[in-house]
């Protein structure tokens, strides 16, 4: 598939430790927020939303941090493994919009 | 993939030809979305819609416009291609605006 990691932020980890990805988003209105995880050659996949109402949620393996003070995002992956490998995007979307708008995105590559 | 086809898959098309791609799905959701990815941007939102006859304006709208006259059915089309316009062309699906979006396996068109 084609390559969207070119330019991108990486973040490398070894296999077991934890990750954490970071995001700086842009609209101070923004009332909901999501991580996805894309592979090579596939659509984003979502992992894990937040509202503003809370500052963190977890999954299973996954917490998502929220600080609307600095408008800053966070995913922590736990025990990061090989299949974690591909790139991160956080989106947000709220206000007067109705848009959903993607951050750059990070390139997570776990090395055994 | 959450019930979302995108047709064609590849796509090879002559500068100056019109183009038309569609999204279509079988979650009665009301959001669509059209979002193009080219390596160091990520994703790019270039057209909404939040219920039928109802779309909007993205990030990147120039060049391309979209329609949708019934819900499961959500068409991009480049007027007249150009060579900027080759990327990675991606469908995403969600039931409101505050509710997790699920993507296409996308449309990679090339223009030459």
């Amino acid at each position: 598939g084609e390559s969207v990691g070119l330019h991108l932020p990486t973040l490398s980890v070894q296999e077991g430790d934890n990750s954490i990805i970071n995001c700086a988003y842009s609209n101070s209105a923004s009332d909901y927020f999501i991580w996805y995880k894309q592979e090579s050659g596939k659509g984003p996949q979502f992992i894990i939303d937040i509202r503003s109402n809370m500052d963190k949620r977890q999954g299973q393996r996954v917490t998502v941090l929220l600080n609307k003070t600095v408008k800053h995002l966070s995913l922590q992956i736990a025990a990061t493994q090989p299949g974690d490998s591909a790139v991160y995007f956080c989106a947000e979307t709220g206000g007067a919009t109705n848009k959903l708008i993607f951050g750059t995105g990070t390139l997570l590559a776990v090395q055994p | 993939d959450a019930g979302i086809t995108q047709s064609p898959r590849h796509k090879v098309t002559e500068t100056g030809t019109p183009v038309t791609l569609r999204c279509h799905q079988t979650e009665n959701h009301r959001y669509m979305y059209w979002y193009r990815q080219d390596p160091g941007h990520g994703l790019r939102l270039i057209h909404y819609s939040y219920g039928v006859k109802d779309t909007d304006k993205g990030e990147v709208s120039d060049g391309y416009s979209v329609s949708r006259s019934k819900t499961e059915d959500f068409l991009l089309t480049l007027e007249s291609a150009t060579s900027s316009q080759t990327s990675v062309y991606f469908c995403a699906i969600s039931e409101g605006r505050d509710t997790e979006a699920f993507f296409g396996q996308g449309t990679r068109l090339t223009v030459v």
